[in-house]
């Protein structure tokens, strides 16, 4: 099976830096995704892995490490519109998509 | 807007009923996938679709079914609803793999309470 660890809740300040981590347990999987969702709204992706290593988009990078069980988005220059839930995903396409149970970041100005 | 559409936006029902969800899936893209997101929880995956066929199947109720029709719009069918399938409902469609990457796009969601 497929279990995810993520953070309950972050907060960071505007302009900053901030790494959400999160780990998973699981017997294998092509994809490791990431989404934002403000609250009562859609997911939207952000990012994903499919190797190992940074894929880095825009003021979002995330990293995966499949030997360690680790992945990780980095959030750059923070803003306000950041404040939202960050969820992480793995699946195979045609098979079971597990997501997370998601991090929720404040920022404060 | 992620080009993918959901209705109704908001759905209320008693207890017992039975509704349909319907979800369009966004140009070009083949797969439909189903969630289910209740208040503070994470993201359920509920099933699969990819061209009209079942391909595959999280936690999805007996109560519950799906399909999708051939001109790639997909239904959520929910049965003898009870109080604790009130949730937020979502339907996402990706488009073939390439690389071995495929993101899904999401709609906005049909918010089903029961009462």
């Amino acid at each position: 099976g497929q279990n995810i660890d993520q953070p309950t809740e972050m907060t960071a300040t505007e302009g900053a830096i901030v790494q959400i981590n999160c780990t998973y347990q699981t017997s294998g999987f092509n994809g490791l995704f990431w989404y934002q969702q403000h609250a009562g709204e859609a997911p939207t992706f952000l990012s994903y892995n499919v190797l190992d290593g940074l894929e880095e988009k825009g003021r979002f990078s995330s990293f995966l490490s499949r030997s360690k069980g680790y992945s990780y988005l980095l959030l750059k220059e923070l803003q306000m519109k950041d404040s939202a839930s960050y969820l992480c995903a793995v699946g195979n396409y045609g098979q079971n998509f597990v997501f997370g149970p998601g991090t929720r970041l404040s920022v404060l100005p | 807007d992620s080009g993918v559409t959901q209705t109704p936006k908001h759905l209320i029902t008693a207890t017992g009923q039975r509704v349909t969800l319907r979800c369009s899936p966004r140009s070009g893209d083949l797969s439909v996938y189903w969630y289910q997101q209740s208040l503070d929880q994470g993201l359920q995956f509920l099933i699969q679709y990819y061209n009209g066929e079942e391909r595959a199947k999280g936690n999805i109720l007996e109560r519950f079914s799906a399909q999708q029709f051939p001109d790639l719009h997909s239904e959520l069918n929910l049965s003898s609803l009870e109080l604790g399938d009130s949730a937020l409902y979502f339907c996402a469609s990706s488009p073939r793999p390439t690389s071995g990457g495929y993101e899904q796009y999401f709609g906005p969601g049909t918010r089903l309470t029961v009462t």
